[in-house]
């Protein structure tokens, strides 16, 4: 029943280590995305998908990796984990078509490196 | 890139009153929305309004696009309305969602 669901919820891992987080939404969405929550509360884009596409790229250290295997599922590698990486990390999506959507939130993967 | 800037950003208030938030945006947008974050932390989306007006039972807002801001208005207020409310925009001249949010109201309801 869940419309986007994340997994996993909380990841405590050390530095230097390699984690994944996984994302599903059954809304029937064309797009997804992954959002960072700082400590301040700050949500930032990181990476779009529309249709298994990436259409949105920012700023972001390679070490980041999204994969859109299709387009009911978006996941996010991250290599050799730094400190800074902790935050929180949201999956999102919305219906592009016809112009802008209502973007939707899982309800997010809280990750401590340390 | 667009400016997002939204007031107060704290607010307390006793259960019953009503309250007013503010988003102020730089620059033409085609999508604004606003969200709830609760205090466990999960995003709600109360409203996408990049113009006009909605309601949805003690939550209104309303978008004027042509001067740039939108209002949310929360009647009633409840112990569940705590949390931090968010509003963000994409502006008009890029076309992928790329939404941009501003750094939040922090609402306490006081019982």
């Amino acid at each position: 029943d869940t419309a986007v669901s994340q997994t996993p919820k909380y990841l405590v891992t050390q530095m230097g280590n390699d984690k994944s987080i996984k994302c599903e939404q059954n809304l029937g969405h064309d797009t997804m995305y992954w959002y960072k929550q700082d400590s301040k509360k700050f949500l930032k884009i990181m990476f779009s998908y529309n249709n298994k596409e990436l259409i949105i790229n920012e700023t972001v250290p390679n070490r980041f990796s999204p994969k859109s295997p299709d387009k009911a599922h978006l996941n996010l590698h991250i290599n050799s984990l730094e400190l800074g990486d902790s935050a929180v990390y949201f999956c999102a999506s919305s219906h592009r078509t016809g112009g802008g959507g209502a973007q939707y939130f899982g309800p997010g993967t809280r990750l401590l490196v340390l | 890139g667009i400016q997002v800037e939204q007031s107060p950003p704290d607010l307390i208030l006793q259960e019953g009153a009503n309250s007013t938030l503010r988003c102020n945006f730089s620059d033409s947008v085609n999508n604004l929305q606003w969200f709830h974050q609760n205090p466990w932390g999960q995003l709600i989306n109360l409203f996408y309004i990049p113009s006009g007006t909605k309601q949805n039972g003690r939550l209104s807002a309303t978008t004027v696009a042509t001067e740039r801001y939108s209002l949310l208005y929360i009647s009633s207020s409840q112990t569940t309305d705590s949390g931090v409310y968010f509003c963000a925009v994409e502006p008009l001249d890029f076309g992928n969602e790329k939404l941009t949010f501003g750094t939040g109201t922090r609402l306490t309801i006081i019982p």
